[in-house]
Formats: C-alpha cells, structure tokens, sequence
C-alpha cells in the first residue's frame, strides 16, 4: 500500500521561508512530485524529484531522501498569492504512472 | 504548451441520472489519461487509469459499472457516472500524461453536484 503523510494547515508571513514536509511510505518508487492547488482548481505542477537532492526552482525548491522517504517544499519569500494546499505526491514503480497523493497542507499566508 | 480541458466545468442534475464528463489533452498526444475524486477540504483520489484504445483499469472500491470510462483517441477521456446519488456529488479531475513527461497535467475540474 501506499501512505503519504504532510501537515494539514501551516501559516507563514508575507516575505518568509516556510517548509512543507512530507513524508512516504510506498510499494516501490518512481519520483516524487509538489502541486499548488487554490481552492476550487485543478492542481498545477510545482516540482518533481527522482534522485537524493535539492531540485530549485525560483522562488520554490523541493528536496528529497529516498533513504528517509522523506521530501520537503521550501517557498521563499511568501506572497500572499501562495495561500493554496500544496499536494505531495509519489509514483510507485510499475508501467502505470499513477500518483498517490497526500492529503494536502493548506497553507494561508498572512500580512 | 500542455493543456488539458474538461467539460462541463459544473453540472447539477437529478439523481438517478447519467453525467457524461470530458477530457480533452489540446495540444500533446496523451497516452494515459487518469480520473480523479476529490471531496471537500481532503485529497486527490485515483479512481481509474485509462490507456488510449484499453479498458481502464480501476482502483479498489471504485465501482466500474457506475463510473465508466472511454478513451477513445490520444486526446480524449470521457467519464460516466452513471445512475448519479447525491453521495457522487464531488469535484472530478481528470489529468493527463503524455510521452516524454514526468508530470500529470490536469484538468480545471467538473464540480457535480447531484440533486
């Protein structure tokens, strides 16, 4: 089976560094994928990590310990546009390529 | 580049009746084409993985006659719910991947609401 675990709500400040962990136990592994989800949309794609490191992207870096099953989102200098749910997500191994997800952490950044 | 479309974006009917949902991949060739549930306030659940000119294949508890899936072309999905009860009320995301992608691309969502 598969057990993805992240926070559920976080608050952060406009102009701070906040991180979001996310922690995995799954049945084989293919990559590790972060999705920005505002509420009421689809999710967009952040970030995807299949080797041990830090992987930045502008303002977003994601990490990743295959050894820890253990990933986190880094989001610098917070803007009030990055309130949303930031949805962790693993790729098991196998020919399917399907994405179990977590359960999301709403992330609300406040003035 | 990767866009992918569903239609309807919202749709309320009555119950016992049937929800045609579309998804469309604008401008890749989608090889796989995934469907999601996702209630309030919680997760993305995988309800199916279809493959261009296969049966779906369906996660467990996902009942295969009620919610039906057709993937008829490298561009376009299509999810039936069937018989529709006010406990199918959810939000549906359909995503796609194409070949040469890592990532899914997803769809803006059809909210069903079911009266």
């Amino acid at each position: 089976g598969q057990n993805i675990d992240q926070p559920t709500e976080m608050t952060a400040t406009e102009g701070a560094i906040v991180q979001i962990n996310c922690t995995y136990q799954t049945s084989g592994f293919n990559g590790l994928f972060w999705y920005q989800q505002h509420a009421g949309e689809a999710p967009t794609f952040l970030s995807y990590n299949v080797l041990d490191g830090l992987e930045e992207k502008g303002r977003f870096s994601s990490f990743l310990s295959r050894s820890k099953g253990y990933s986190y989102l880094l989001l610098k200098e917070l803007q009030m546009k990055d309130s949303a749910s930031y949805l962790c997500a693993v790729r098991a191994r196998g020919g399917a390529n399907n994405l179990f997800f977590g359960t999301g952490t709403r992330l609300t950044v406040i003035p | 580049g990767a866009v992918v479309s569903q239609h309807p974006s919202r749709v309320i009917c009555k119950s016992g009746t049937s929800v045609k949902i579309e998804c469309r991949s604008l401008d890749f060739q989608a090889t796989t084409m995934f469907w999601y549930r996702q209630f309030p306030k919680q997760s993305l659940m995988l309800m199916a993985t279809s493959n261009e000119g296969s049966k779906a294949t369906y996660e467990q508890g996902v009942e295969k006659d009620k919610f039906l899936i057709n993937h008829a072309s490298l561009t376009l999905s299509t999810l039936t719910v069937t018989s529709a009860h006010p406990e199918d009320s959810s939000f549906y995301i359909c995503s796609a991947k194409g070949q040469g992608y890592h990532e899914q691309f997803f769809g803006p969502g059809t909210r069903l609401t079911v009266l």
